[in-house]
């Protein structure tokens, strides 16, 4: 099946700071990836969809300025998280659709845990 | 507004039972309904999807039903396992626009 991967799997930093993390489709070109942001026990919730080389398109209630989203090829999204706040802790959590597949199918990558302190 | 509702919120079932999870949906649109497995601190893992065409999909263990007048879909874990003991999600797509119902906590007991 198609894989998708996330780094840093992984990240704690200060308040005021900002955070990238990335997702890489890895045998596949994902012409739209989709960020997601999940809560301790909660389910998903999309944050915003990218399309290779034009802005993203972000959710109801979600900063674009706040959570910058950059499709620049691809293979690679990226989600940075601007002067984070600790209220912006959570596991974020990217997919990519593989046009090879059928309709509506996402892989997901495994996550990033974000702890702003 | 929720457009998949998933029940029950937990299971627990026995080593050897079966594992069922109900969800349904309102937006008549969607035409690709994937079942999702998720670990504590990982990312989710499609475990198997269907599409409104078929009322029923069985891959190993897992077995989807589909019923389209009612607008609702279940998955079936045969004989479940421990290792089964996860979060599911299911959700409900067309396009691009996937939304998913609020997850299943199932603890098989051995």
């Amino acid at each position: 099946g198609a894989v998708v991967s996330q780094h840093p799997s992984r990240v704690i930093c200060k308040s005021g700071t900002s955070v990238k993390i990335e997702c890489r489709s890895l045998d596949f070109q994902a012409t739209t990836m989709f960020w997601y942001r999940q809560f301790p026990k909660q389910s998903l919730m999309l944050m915003a969809t990218s399309n290779e080389g034009s802005k993203a398109t972000y959710e109801q209630g979600v900063e674009k300025d706040k959570f910058l989203i950059n499709h620049a090829s691809l293979t690679l999204s990226t989600l940075t998280v601007t002067s984070a706040h600790p209220e912006d802790s959570s596991f974020y959590i990217c997919s990519a659709r593989d046009p090879r597949q059928g309709a509506g199918e996402q892989y997901f990558g495994p996550g990033t845990r974000l702890t702003v302190t | 507004q929720q457009q998949v509702k998933q029940s029950p919120q937990s299971l627990i079932v026995q080593k050897g039972g079966i594992s069922i999870i109900n969800c349904a949906y309102e937006n008549t649109a969607f035409d690709y309904f994937p079942w999702y497995q998720q670990f504590p601190g990982k990312g989710p893992a499609l475990l198997i999807a269907i599409r409104p065409d078929v009322s029923e999909k069985k891959e190993g263990r897992f077995t989807i039903s589909f019923n389209k007048s009612a607008k609702q879909f279940s998955l079936h874990i045969m004989d479940s396992q421990p290792g089964d003991s996860a979060t599911y999600f299911c959700a409900a797509s067309m396009g691009n626009d996937m939304r998913f119902g609020a997850g299943t906590r199932l603890t098989v007991k051995p």
